[in-house]
C-alpha cells in the first residue's frame, strides 16, 4: 500500500536558484496539502488543493512560491529565486475528498531543502 | 542572519509508565482535532483524531481527551515504550477552512529504559 511520496528527499541549492518539489498523494485522495516545517518548529500551512483547484493559497509566504496540481494527482511546489530563509522541510499530505467533515491527512516523508 | 530554534517542551517518562501530553488550542470554532507523532527525519504519523461532538476517544494504547470549555486537548499513552520517543503535535481545524490544519508547537517525549 503506497503512502504519500515526495521527491527529492533532500535538495541543496544556491541562493537565487529555482527549485521544484514533487508530491504524489495516496491513490484516490482528492485533497492535497502543502506544509512547511522550519528547524525545531511546528508545521505551517502553505496551500491546499481540492482536485486541481486551489481554494486556499493563504499560507504561501510570498509570490516566489507557487504550486500546481494536474490530473487530480501529482502536485508540484515551486520556489523561485530561493532565499536562505526558505530552508526548511516541505511536507505534503493528502486526504479523501473534504466534504462537510474533516478527513484524516496522511503525510509524506518531506523534502529537506537547504539554500546556501 | 542567525536563526534561533525553538526549545520544545519536553516530557521525560520511565518505560512502562503512562504519558500525558497536553495541548491548548486557539479557536473555539475548531471542530476537528488530531494528534501526530513525528520521529526524527520523518514526516508526521497519524495517531488518533477526535471531533468536537466527542470528549474522549480511545485507540490502541492511546486516548485523546477534549475539553472544549477550556480549549484543551490531551493525549494519553499507556505503558509508554522506547519506540514512543518522538515529537508529538496536536492540530486543529474547522469545517469552513477547507481542512487545513493549524499545528501546535509540539512536545518532545523521551522514554527512559
Amino acid at each position: 500500500g503506497a503512502g504519500v511520496s515526495q521527491s527529492p528527499s533532500n535538495k541543496v541549492t544556491e541562493k537565487g536558484k529555482d527549485v521544484e518539489l514533487r508530491c504524489d498523494p495516496i491513490s484516490g485522495h482528492t485533497a492535497l496539502y502543502w506544509y512547511r516545517q522550519s528547524l525545531g518548529q511546528g508545521l505551517e500551512f502553505l496551500i491546499y488543493f481540492q482536485g486541481n483547484s486551489a481554494p486556499d493559497k493563504s499560507g504561501l509566504p510570498s509570490d516566489r512560491f507557487s504550486a500546481e496540481r494536474t490530473g487530480g494527482s501529482v502536485s508540484t511546489l515551486t520556489i523561485q529565486r530561493t532565499q536562505q530563509e526558505d530552508s526548511a522541510v516541505y511536507l505534503c499530505a493528502s486526504s479523501l475528498a473534504w466534504r462537510l467533515i474533516q478527513e484524516t491527512q496522511y503525510f509524506g516523508p518531506g523534502t529537506r531543502l537547504l539554500v546556501l | 542572519g542567525e536563526s534561533v530554534g525553538l526549545h520544545l517542551p519536553t516530557l521525560s517518562v520511565q518505560e512502562g509508565d503512562n504519558s500525558i501530553i497536553n495541548c491548548a488550542y486557539s479557536n473555539s470554532a475548531s471542530d476537528y482535532f488530531i494528534w501526530y507523532k513525528q520521529e526524527s527525519g520523518k514526516g508526521p504519523q497519524f495517531i488518533i483524531d477526535i471531533r468536537s461532538n466527542m470528549d474522549k476517544r480511545q485507540g490502541q494504547r492511546v486516548t485523546v481527551l477534549l475539553n472544549k470549555t477550556v480549549k484543551h486537548l490531551s493525549l494519553q499513552i499507556a505503558a509508554t515504550q522506547p519506540g514512543d520517543s518522538a515529537v508529538y503535535f496536536c492540530a486543529e481545524s474547522y469545517y469552513n477552512q477547507g481542512g487545513k490544519l493549524i499545528f501546535g508547537q509540539g512536545t518532545e517525549l523521551s522514554v527512559k529504559p
